[in-house]
């Protein structure tokens, strides 16, 4: 089975930085995909890390070190729009499904 | 193209009605994906076509949900004798490969009541 564990919710303040960990634990590793889902709406796709290091795309970077199962999304120059649900993902395998995690909920402030 | 598309954006039913949703993906996506999602949760995984083949379905999908993609573009969802633990929002996503990223659609907000 899998197991993939972020925190349920965080708060930042608007102009900051945030970084959203995420562990799993999975056998057959293939993938993490980090995913913004807003309140009512579909997830849409933020970056994906199949090797080891950083994935810097504007304002948002992910982590993945797959010797120790961990994954971080940061967000830099927070802004009021990213307050949303982040969800982590693994890919197993050459299976195409994704196995997301709860999500962690980022509210953030002025 | 304007994105993965979903009918209709919210449904309620009575329990024990069937009920049918379809999606339609990105034109050149071979791989279709089905999730479910309840609140405070990640979307669960319940069934991905390649074309017109069906090549995993969830344990979590009970024979009372069938799923096709008759011509390999669109797909449809039937839920058959609905119960209320079916209330859920239905994903569908699409993708280019295994390779490449899902691209979700807006969903199916269905309740039951």
């Amino acid at each position: 089975g899998q197991n993939i564990d972020q925190p349920t919710e965080m708060t930042a303040t608007e102009g900051a930085i945030v970084q959203i960990n995420c562990t799993y634990q999975t056998s057959g590793f293939n993938g993490l995909f980090w995913y913004q889902q807003h309140a009512g709406e579909a997830p849409t796709f933020l970056s994906y890390n199949v090797l080891d290091g950083l994935e810097e795309k504007g304002r948002f970077s992910s982590f993945l070190s797959r010797s120790k199962g961990y994954s971080y999304l940061l967000l830099k120059e927070l802004q009021m729009k990213d307050s949303a649900s982040y969800l982590c993902a693994v890919r197993r395998g050459t299976a195409s499904k994704l196995t997301f995690g709860t999500g962690t909920r980022l509210q953030v402030t002025l | 193209d304007t994105g993965v598309s979903q009918d209709p954006r919210h449904k309620i039913t009575k329990r024990g009605q069937n009920v049918t949703f379809r999606c339609d993906p990105i034109s050149e996506h071979n791989r279709l994906y089905w999730y479910r999602q309840t609140l405070g949760q990640g979307p669960e995984f319940l069934t991905y076509f390649q074309n017109e083949a069906q090549l995993e379905k969830s344990r979590l999908l009970s024979d009372r949900f069938s799923a096709e993609r008759p011509k390999g573009s669109f797909s449809t969802l039937e839920i058959q004798r609905t119960e209320q633990g079916d209330s859920a929002m239905y994903l569908c996503a699409s993708s280019q490969g295994l390779g490449y990223e899902q691209y979700f659609g807006p969903g199916t907000r269905l309740t039951v009541t």
